[in-house]
């Protein structure tokens, strides 16, 4: 199957600092991909969708201007934590859809920590 | 919006018995999606399932999806340690594309 590589798989940080994650297609090319933020022992929440040259789409309640994404090639998309605080701290994951079918494939996740 | 029910909250059973997780929405769903999610990992794709009464197997899990396609359940004969971990199931979200939405999951414990 499809492999999604995430970098890194965790990071402890200091408030007010900021994060960057990279979500890499190892091979297939990924047009679109999703990024999820899930806290301890809850579900997988869409935080926004990654479109390869052109802006994301964030779901509501989702500060465009905290978590800021890019799309540059068709293997590669960024999440940036802008200005991290405490209640940012969580588990994000991000996933590409395989070139054929519908399911997700996912990286295997960046678990931050914000001191 | 839509919203998917997804029953019980928590499971812990002994090796051997069975287990059954259930997704209820309240709307169609065009399909629905299954996958499991391993304490500290990511979520892994079982199946995938599209037709009005559906049932498949893998092993000892058997999927099946309702009638009316509102409803989904997840069932592991004789279950093993293995087999420990949250599963979810996961539906379309809107909007087209592969965006999906996941229920919220039921964490599956095995005891020997």
């Amino acid at each position: 199957g499809a492999v999604v590589s995430q970098h890194p798989s965790w990071v402890i940080c200091k408030s007010g600092t900021s994060v960057k994650i990279e979500c890499r297609s190892l091979d297939f090319q990924a047009t679109t991909m999703f990024w999820y933020r899930q806290f301890p022992k809850q579900s997988l929440m869409l935080m926004a969708t990654s479109n390869e040259g052109s802006k994301a789409t964030y779901e509501q309640g989702v500060e465009k201007d905290k978590f800021l994404i890019n799309h540059a090639s068709l293997t590669l998309s960024t999440l940036t934590v802008t200005s991290a605080h405490p209640e940012d701290s969580s588990f994000y994951i991000c996933s590409a859809a395989g070139v054929k079918d519908e399911k997700l494939f996912f990286g295997s996740g960046t678990q931050l920590s914000v001191l | 919006g839509q919203q998917v029910m997804q029953i019980p909250q928590y499971q812990h059973v002994q090796e051997g018995e069975d287990f059954t997780t259930y997704c209820n929405s309240s709307t169609t769903l065009s399909n629905i999606q299954w996958y499991k999610q391993r304490p500290g990992g990511h979520p892994v794709f079982l199946i995938q399932l599209v037709k009005s009464g559906e049932v498949k197997k893998q092993k000892r899990l058997t999927f099946q999806f309702g009638e009316a396609k509102k409803n989904s359940s997840l069932h592991i004969t004789a279950t093993q340690t293995t087999d420990v971990g949250t599963y979810f199931c996961a539906f379309p979200g809107g909007g087209g594309g592969n965006k999906l939405t996941f229920g919220t999951g039921t964490q599956l414990k095995v005891e020997l």
